[in-house]
């Protein structure tokens, strides 16, 4: 069973308009979040993180919001650039982060200029 | 300073043949964890190693992978008698505790 689920396989957002990048979870011991970038044939890098105790963190162009009633995050980027094309993958931990991340399979942006 | 690294970067093996993936995490961190990601997948824990504690071997797929972390740093994984559905992208990752992971370039495996 997938614990994080991303339903959107990929997305398309024209230069300069927002990007929102979604993401599901059932099970209700998670309690920090975090969304990584992901370029072909690199690893996976760090982008922004959420504890549960909040329900919104903003870093630049980069905000998350948690809904914990419906189990809910979003990723939203304003404004997207052509640079943000990748693979952003959710990830959702136990004991605020001190535990293996369960991950989505990821959605695909594609920001086209 | 210096990010996780990893080696090879790309390793191509016969079925039945035994690998070795090498994973050096940035200097001081206690925490190393390994995934894998397989072909459309999103990323898969295989095990952990938090300081001197027994590692957390819960996400191994089977007998045949294991892993060592020798000194407190440098890990090594290992799969016997590999199989061509362990190609995958091996990806290494590295925290201080309750700290955000960092993960390596990973190294590609493809089993023949």
């Amino acid at each position: 069973d997938q614990q994080v689920k991303q339903n959107s396989p990929s997305l398309s957002v024209q230069e300069g308009r927002i990007s929102i990048l979604n993401c599901d979870y059932t099970n209700s011991m998670f309690d920090y979040f975090l969304w990584y970038k992901k370029y072909p044939a690199e690893g996976p890098t760090f982008l922004i993180s959420i504890s549960s105790i909040k329900d919104k963190n903003e870093d630049g162009r980069f905000t998350v919001f948690l809904n914990k009633s419906a189990k809910h995050l979003s990723l939203h980027i304003v404004p997207s650039q052509p640079g943000d094309s990748a693979v952003y993958f959710c990830a959702a931990s136990r004991n605020s982060g001190n535990t293996p991340l369960v991950f989505g399979k990821g959605t695909r942006l594609s920001v086209i200029a | 300073g210096a990010g996780v690294s990893q080696s090879p970067s790309n390793k191509v093996t016969e079925k039945g043949k035994d690998v070795e993936l090498r994973c050096d995490p940035i200097s001081g961190h206690t925490a190393l964890y390994w995934y894998r990601q397989s072909l459309g997948q999103g990323l898969e824990f295989l095990i952990y190693f938090q300081g001197n504690s027994a590692p957390d071997k819960s996400g191994l797929p089977s007998d045949r992978f294991s892993a060592e972390r020798t000194g407190g740093s440098v890990s090594t994984l290992t799969i016997q008698r590999t199989q061509q559905e362990d190609s995958a992208v091996y990806l290494c990752a590295s925290s201080d505790p309750w700290d955000t992971q960092y993960f390596g370039p990973g190294t590609r495996l493809t089993v023949l």
